[in-house]
């Protein structure tokens, strides 16, 4: 079985700040994937970026960005020049590769970005 | 492209009684849906994985006789809850499944079930 840990409940910061949001995992698999949903006060919830453990390179979509340090499991989440509709609650989140398994989510770190 | 809806978006019963939740994949079919639970301020956690033509797999703790699940067809999935109690009332998330090489899940908007 494999978990997710989010150790940063809440974190705010001022409006075009860079923010950095923490997620380790542990696993005994190989191949898997790693995502980061957002989920605003409508709890829709919204793909960030996405990882996948056999590409070395670091995922960027935009000015969300991530850190994936395969060897430590640790999977960061970067928010660059953030803005006021980044408010929401981030979920780090775990699934294996090849197979059509749920995902494995983290508690959560609850963003404000503050005007 | 890949939008899942869900309907209802909320729903209030009383005690005892069953609601039914569907999940349908709008412009896609899904041969995997995956349901979710949401209590406030938590994580999602899985309940069940539906696949299309076959029993569903419950998570360790969810009861299966509480929970029915049934994906009949590619793009629709119902779970249903039976003799719902006050402690069944929570946020509750569906997901399909494309498929291809991502393994990504796209999410129902949710429904919200409060038990009188």
């Amino acid at each position: 079985a494999q978990t997710v840990t989010q150790s940063q409940p809440e974190m705010s910061v001022q409006e075009a700040e860079t923010v950095t949001l923490s997620c380790t995992y542990d696993t005994s698999e190989n191949n898997y994937y790693l995502f980061w949903y957002k989920q605003p006060p409508s709890r829709q919830m919204i793909l960030v970026i996405r990882q996948e453990a056999y590409k070395q390179q670091n995922a960027t979509e935009n000015r969300f960005s991530v850190n994936f340090q395969k060897a430590a499991k640790s999977f960061s989440l970067k928010i660059s020049d953030s803005q006021l509709g980044d408010t929401a609650m981030y979920f780090c989140a775990f699934i294996p590769g090849g197979g059509a398994d749920g995902l494995t989510f983290g508690k959560g770190t609850h963003l404000i970005i503050q005007p | 492209g890949a939008v899942v809806s869900q309907h209802p978006s909320w729903v209030i019963c009383k005690s005892g009684t069953s609601v039914k939740i569907e999940c349908r994949s709008l412009d896609f079919q899904a041969t995997t849906m995956f349901w979710y639970r949401q209590f406030p301020k938590q994580s999602l956690m899985l309940m069940a994985t539906s696949n299309e033509g076959s029993k569903a797999t419950y998570e360790q703790g969810v009861e299966k006789d509480k929970f029915l699940i049934n994906h009949a067809s590619l793009t629709l999935s119902t779970l249903t809850v039976t003799s719902a109690h006050p402690e069944d009332s929570s946020f509750y998330i569906c997901s399909a499944q494309t498929g291809g090489n991502y393994n990504e899940q796209f999410f129902g908007p949710g429904t919200r079930l409060t038990v009188l």
